[in-house]
């Protein structure tokens, strides 16, 4: 069955500092990907999806995602985090017409 | 992208009853997906619930603990059934808005004590 590994539970940074949180998937045939956001007291938001074409996608707020089929991989990355990227942050594989998701990882930014 | 509405949006519940959860979203959709989330972790897909059709349950999930109707194209309804302490737990109801980009309800956050 499908499943996705999200590797960093909870990880701490300064702002400015740069972000990278690694996503692994286990399916290895076509699949669309998602990174979607949950701040404190707020909806799940998509921040940015993958289904084809240039492996590296950019979504919302200065964050990207790189696509690498051979490692089975989709890590998101921000070059410079700010206090407002606190939250929690989830990747998502495509499960027929639904999504699985990844436990999670906490982002804090400390200002 | 469509807006859903949850009701309730939380409730505390005694062990050994029912609690139905309605998810109204303001436009046709043809799939409506049922996720719960347990403190501290992920979402898991519970159902997926289609308009005239029987739900479709994902493993260890069933339909005599958690039935859900789907009448029409905007509305769908998750019964938590015969509660325990275990089914604490944030529902979320999501339809797709464009090809696999879901999209999110608030939630209903249930407390069974």
């Amino acid at each position: 069955a499908q499943s996705v590994s999200q590797h960093n539970h909870h990880v701490i940074l300064s702002e400015a500092a740069s972000l990278e949180l690694g996503c692994n998937y286990s399916y290895g045939g076509t699949v669309n990907l998602f990174w979607y956001v949950q701040y404190p007291g707020q909806h799940l938001q998509l921040l940015l999806k993958y289904f084809s074409g240039d492996p590296l996608v950019k979504g919302i707020k200065g964050f990207e995602a790189e696509f690498i089929k051979s490692k089975f991989s989709f890590n998101l990355r921000k070059p410079s985090v700010q206090w407002s990227d606190t939250a929690e942050y989830f990747c998502a594989v495509t499960h027929g017409t639904a999504l699985i998701f990844g436990k999670g990882t906490t982002l804090s930014v400390s200002s | 992208s469509a807006v859903i509405s949850q009701k309730p949006s939380r409730d505390i519940c005694q062990r050994g009853t029912s609690l139905t959860i309605q998810c109204q979203v303001d436009s046709q959709v043809t799939m409506m997906f049922w996720y719960r989330q347990q403190p501290g972790q992920s979402l898991t897909l519970i159902a997926t619930a289609n308009q005239g059709s029987e739900a479709t349950y994902e493993s260890g999930f069933v339909i005599d603990k958690f039935p859900i109707s789907r009448p029409n194209l905007t509305f769908s309804t998750l019964t938590v059934s015969n509660m325990s302490p275990e089914d604490s737990s944030i529902y979320l109801c999501s339809v797709a808005s464009g090809a696999n980009v879901l999209t999110f309800g608030a939630g209903s956050r249930l407390t069974v004590l």
